[in-house]
């Protein structure tokens, strides 16, 4: 079925670790995105890819790298994961220019101990 | 940054009540949307606005675009048990591909 697809959906890492949170979508759209939701908090903006080849900070970027290794694919990394770094991470796509009619994966619930 | 204020936090109702939330901005949007995410899932868009006063429905949801671009509102006639959720509204202020400003949600809990 088309659609976001993100892997893994859960993962438990140790203060300290890394690890690269992949995104794929297959509805040819240009625009990706990576959310962090937090109980009580709504979504948050960590990264977005408007195009291929171009990437930008949004609302909560510190603590995380990421790729846009194509027109498929966003990828999220902690290099260094912190217990702050516990959340649900959703990544997203659209079509350029209606950012607004985001297509949502199913999310990682990550755990940092 | 812009920040929504969503409310109510939850809604404890009961089968065939019907439902209202709203979301408001301190500054001006020009795009209102209503999403809705169920337990496991990622949200999934119900409803987008794109005109101050504007008033769209899908089924048994009506959601609208306030005159002061500042808030906007969702209703939901005759609940019923699949309604349950979370109802997240979302809004941008420019153009671009900069992604959407969320609410912090509202939790619809349905009592049989």
């Amino acid at each position: 079925n088309a659609g976001v697809t993100q892997t893994p959906k859960f993962q438990v890492l140790k203060t300290g670790q890394s690890m690269t949170l992949q995104c794929a979508q297959d509805m040819n759209h240009n625009s990706m995105y990576w959310y962090r939701q937090d109980p009580g908090m709504g979504l948050r903006l960590i990264y977005y890819s408007a195009s291929e080849g171009t990437t930008d900070k949004g609302e909560v970027p510190n603590g995380y790298n990421v790729s846009r290794l194509n027109k498929r694919e966003f990828s999220l990394r902690l290099e260094s994961a912190a217990p702050s770094q516990t959340s649900v991470y959703f990544c997203a796509s659209s079509r350029q220019g209606v950012s607004e009619k985001l297509l949502f994966g199913s999310g990682t619930q990550l755990s940092v101990l | 940054g812009q920040q929504l204020n969503q409310s109510p936090q939850s809604m404890f109702i009961q089968e065939g009540e019907d439902v209202s939330m709203n979301c408001t901005s301190s500054s001006i949007f020009n795009t209102w949307l209503w999403y809705k995410q169920e337990p496991g899932e990622g949200p999934v868009l119900l409803i987008a606005l794109y005109k101050a006063g504007e008033l769209t429905s899908n089924g048994r949801l009506t959601a609208q675009f306030g005159i002061t671009r500042k808030d906007s509102f969702l209703n939901i006639s005759a609940s019923i048990p699949s309604d349950v959720g979370i109802y997240f509204c979302a809004g941008r202020s420019g153009g671009g591909a900069d992604g959407l400003t969320f609410g912090k949600g509202t939790h619809l809990i349905i009592q049989p």
